[in-house]
């Protein structure tokens, strides 16, 4: 089993939709849980960032924590053209690779208008 | 610009050539990654460097080599390069554990 699981879509949605982006982890040891959205054929950069559980609030994004199901979640309110992308779960505590971020595959999301 | 930048954005190479691909960071980040991204793959670590002077295997360290040159620059080689490494190829940086990442913008890579 990888260690982070993502469904990778593809999700395709009309404007205006709340959109729920999810991945499940398997090492409780994660505490770090941060979101990435990637353009084609551009570097990921980050959106949120969470530590431990728990919800935090960006504007339109709303990024969830539940450690004790290993699942965190990407909510996005009201969504616009420009938020297709893909958008790639990332965490990490207690990896065996230092301070390195474990990936979901990403899910890739398509808004129209 | 601050942030992270990638040379060369786009390669072809031939079986068994050698290459280096160069990453360097304005940001004073302690921690630097190489990752590639494959289609249905995600992001898979390759190599990472924790600190200036270490240097440590990731995920799918095989046909590749690190060298942490200073704070700064960190470069990933394929010495003798083969298809299965044809791939997009990341360089991140980050200030410690618990921080976001920075990437860079990327270099495609083709080994044919």
């Amino acid at each position: 089993q990888k260690e982070v699981e993502q469904d990778p879509g593809p999700l395709s949605v009309p404007e205006g939709a709340i959109v729920s982006l999810n991945c499940t982890y398997s090492n409780s040891a994660f505490q770090y849980f941060m979101w990435y959205r990637q353009y084609s054929r551009k570097g990921p950069e980050l959106l949120m960032y969470t530590y431990s559980s728990g919800n935090k609030e960006d504007g339109r994004f709303t990024a969830q924590v539940d450690k004790s199901s290993k699942y965190i979640s990407l909510f996005i309110r009201d969504s616009q053209p420009s938020d297709s992308a893909t958008y790639l779960c990332a965490m990490s505590g207690g990896s065996q690779a230092g301070t390195a971020l474990i990936f979901g595959k990403g899910t890739t999301l398509s808004v129209s208008s | 610009n601050a942030g992270v930048t990638q040379t060369p954005k786009f390669q072809v190479l031939k079986t068994g050539q050698s290459m280096t691909l160069q990453c360097a960071q304005d940001m004073n980040h302690n921690s630097m990654y190489w990752y590639r991204q494959d289609p249905g793959m995600g992001l898979r670590l390759i190599y990472y460097s924790a600190s200036e002077g270490t240097t440590d295997k990731g995920e799918v360290p095989n046909g590749y080599n690190v060298s942490r040159l200073n704070k700064r620059e960190f470069s990933l080689r394929l010495e003798s390069a083969a298809p299965s490494q044809t791939s997009v190829y990341f360089c991140a940086s980050t200030t410690g554990e618990g921080y976001g990442y920075t990437f860079g913008s990327g270099t495609r890579l083709t080994v044919v």
